[in-house]
């Protein structure tokens, strides 16, 4: 068990770039959550896949925000055309839904600046 | 959606000292999950409890499910255990909904 990572760290980025975010989620988990954490609040949900198939977006991704999952193993999330309100800490968890348990397991997150 | 209060928003402690944070939710949940958030930004799980009462070290945490709270206590307080306490409720299996989190800082 090696724990989710994500990929990259950190990233800066000018206004109306595209960036891209990987997450690889603990090997056997079929669930894999995206989410966001702006200065100061709590992790903000903003989607999940079951195996390859997204179940539930939030009404926080917006047209210019895509996740793929595409062989239910890693993902990425693709945010388009970049405005600085997009700057926030992107957070990647995965889990595997058993009769007793649900435990979500995060990612280290990476940290996206808009310029 | 499910609403999620967390009390108190801050928290200075003496090291040593015990101390209990609470988190209200609005809804029936399947899901509850409190997490210990580090100055590096990684979640790291605390405990899965959607009912009843657990333990781990220093740590333990009680959910009522009936009357919708839970609390997590911490006892004889470190410096390590400072950052920033999150409670997390799920009302399926699904996404979860978090509080606004607790800032603990524990000074020596």
């Amino acid at each position: 068990d090696t724990g989710v990572s994500q990929d990259p760290r950190h990233k800066i980025t000018k206004r109306g770039q595209n960036v891209t975010f990987r997450c690889d989620p603990i090997s056997e988990h079929n669930r894999l959550y995206w989410y966001r954490q702006t200065l100061g609040q709590g992790p903000e949900f903003l989607t999940y896949f079951q195996n390859e198939a997204q179940l539930e977006k939030s009404r926080l991704l917006s047209d210019r925000f895509s996740a793929e999952r595409p062989k239910g193993s890693f993902s990425t999330l693709e945010i388009q055309r970049t405005e600085q309100g997009d700057s926030a800490m992107y957070l990647c968890a995965s889990s595997l839904p058993h009769p007793s348990t649900d435990t979500q397991y995060f990612g280290p997150g990476t940290r996206l600046t808009v310029l | 959606g499910i609403q999620v209060e967390q009390s108190p928003p801050d928290l200075i402690l003496q090291e040593g000292a015990n101390s209990t944070l609470r988190c209200n939710f609005s809804d029936s949940v399947n899901n509850l999950q409190w997490f210990h958030q580090n100055p590096w930004g990684q979640l790291i799980n605390l405990f899965y409890i959607p009912s009843g009462t657990k333990q781990n070290g220093r740590l333990s945490a009680t959910t009522v499910a009936t009357e919708r709270y839970s609390l997590l206590y911490i006892s004889s307080s470190q410096t390590t255990d400072s950052g920033v306490y999150f409670c997390a409720v799920g009302g399926g299996w699904g996404k979860l909904q978090f509080g606004a989190g607790t800032q603990v800082v524990v000074t020596p």
